[in-house]
C-alpha cells in the first residue's frame, strides 16, 4: 500500500535554482494539498487541488507553482529558489469526506 | 479567514498524569481532525470528528468536539512515554471550501 509518495526526500538547492517536487497518490482521491512545515509555524497551505486540471492558492503561495495534469499526481515547482523556502514540504491527499493522508515529506535546503 | 489555535504549544508531563490539549477555531466547520507527528516523520491521522458532541477514543487518547463553542479537546489519560509527539488539530470549513487549516501543534513530552 503506497498511499502518498513524495519525490525526492531530500534536496539541497542553490539560490536561484529551480526544481519540481512530485507527489503521487494511489487512493483515487480528489483533493490534493501541498504544505510547508517550519518550526513554530505548524503546517501552512501552499496550494491545493480539488480535481484533475484544477489548482488554487493557499495561505503562502508566493514563489511556488503547481500543476495537476493527472488525478494521481500533484507537482510543486520552485521557479527561483530562495533561502526563505528552506523547509519541510508535505503533500497530502483526501477524499471528499474523510481525513487527509500525508506523504513522508521532502526536506529542502536552499543555500 | 479560518484561524485555528491550539494550546498549550508545549506540554511536559509525567507518566501516569492526565492532561488536555485544546483546539479553538474561528468559523463554522463541518469536520475536525487530530494528527500525531513523531520527530522527523510524517503526520498520522488519529481522529475525525464530524458532528457536535462527537467523542472518539483510542487507547489513552480521547477527542471531543463542541461545534457551538468551536472547540475540540484531546484528552490524555495516564500518559506514557510513547505518547511523546507533536499533536495537531486541523479544521475544514466545509461546503465548497476544501482547504484544511492546521493549528501550530502541541509538542508533548512525557517524562518517566
Amino acid at each position: 500500500n503506497a498511499g502518498v509518495t513524495q519525490t525526492p526526500k531530500f534536496r539541497v538547492l542553490k539560490t536561484g535554482q529551480s526544481m519540481t517536487l512530485l507527489c503521487a497518490q494511489d487512493m483515487n482521491h480528489e483533493y490534493m494539498y501541498w504544505y510547508r512545515q517550519d518550526p513554530g509555524m505548524g503546517l501552512r497551505l501552499i496550494h491545493y487541488s480539488v480535481g484533475e486540471g484544477t489548482t488554487a492558492k493557499g495561505e503562502v503561495p508566493d514563489g511556488y507553482n503547481v500543476s495537476r495534469l493527472k488525478k494521481q499526481n500533484f507537482l510543486l515547482g520552485l521557479e527561483s529558489a530562495a533561502p526563505s523556502q528552506t523547509s519541510v514540504y508535505f503533500c497530502a491527499s483526501s477524499p471528499q469526506i474523510g481525513e487527509a493522508f500525508f506523504g513522508q515529506g521532502t526536506r529542502l535546503t536552499v543555500v | 479567514e479560518l484561524k485555528v489555535e491550539q494550546n498549550p504549544l508545549f506540554l511536559s508531563m509525567q507518566e501516569g498524569k492526565n492532561y488536555t490539549i485544546y483546539c479553538n477555531y474561528s468559523t463554522t466547520s463541518d469536520r475536525l481532525y487530530w494528527y500525531r507527528q513523531d520527530p522527523g516523520k510524517s503526520l498520522e491521522s488519529l481522529f475525525v470528528l464530524l458532528s457536535n458532541g462527537a467523542v472518539k477514543q483510542e487507547g489513552r487518547l480521547m477527542a471531543s468536539l463542541d461545534t457551538k463553542a468551536r472547540l475540540s479537546t484531546l484528552h490524555i489519560t495516564a500518559a506514557v512515554h510513547d505518547l511523546s509527539a507533536t499533536y495537531f488539530c486541523a479544521v475544514r470549513r466545509g461546503g465548497s471550501n476544501y482547504k484544511l487549516t492546521f493549528g501550530k501543534g502541541t509538542l508533548l513530552t512525557v517524562n518517566p
